[in-house]
């Protein structure tokens, strides 16, 4: 199946700091999809981003689905963009989403 | 409008017991997905609900089963547990398929002992 990496694993900053999470998937995709899941497990969809770039306020994301990789910027960081940050992307024909091991970010006032 | 509820939030269990967790989506999303974190595995996909059939299945033994109602809610059933089974089990709605956009419930983390 499609192997999705997620980098760094773990990161920590002052709350101010910008941020940029990286996915690398190892085939094509159709849909690809960023989460935050906050420290009591509520897993939050961010951004819907097969190709291109978006942007929610402080956040964004770019795909760039020919080189097979997508960026999560996080910019002026607060403690409440803490927990863990998830890619997953879904192939064509099951609709299924294959998640990565995600990124751990702690935000320190 | 209210969003994915699961329940129960917390379960604690003993090993050869069974269990069963319930999940009731969004109104009017018709398809239910289950999946099982934990720290070892991270998020594994168990199964998908459509339309009262399922559609799509993880790779996870027969002890691991679901089956969603007519109203869209889903329950899945783990039978004769295992200390391995202790995880956060996750829920998730679309409209039609996850490539509408997963909304997540807060999920239930099951405690075997």
């Amino acid at each position: 199946g499609i192997q999705v990496e997620q980098s760094p694993p773990d990161l920590i900053l002052q709350e101010g700091a910008n941020s940029t999470l990286r996915c690398n998937f190892s085939d094509s995709v159709n849909n690809l999809q960023w989460f935050h899941q906050n420290p009591w497990g509520q897993l939050i969809n961010l951004f819907y981003i097969p190709s291109g770039t978006k942007q929610n306020g402080r956040l964004s994301a770019t795909t760039v689905a020919t080189e097979r990789y997508s960026l999560l910027y996080i910019s002026s960081s607060q403690t409440t963009d803490s927990g863990v940050y998830f890619c997953a992307v879904e192939r064509g024909g099951s609709y299924i989403p294959t998640f990565g091991r995600g990124t751990s970010l702690i935000v320190h006032p | 409008k209210a969003g994915v509820t699961q329940t129960p939030r917390y379960l604690i269990k003993t090993r050869g017991q069974q269990v069963t967790l319930s999940c009731s989506p969004i109104s009017g999303h018709r398809s239910v997905s289950w999946y099982q974190q934990t720290p070892g595995q991270g998020l594994q996909f168990l199964f998908e609900y459509f339309s009262e059939t399922q559609r799509n299945k993880g790779n996870f033994p027969g002890r691991f089963s679901g089956r969603q109602f007519s109203n869209s809610r889903s329950e899945m059933n783990v039978s004769t547990l295992e200390l391995g089974d202790s995880a956060l089990y996750l829920c998730a709605s679309s409209l039609e398929h996850a490539a509408n956009g997963y909304t997540f419930g807060s999920g239930t983390r099951l405690t075997v002992v």
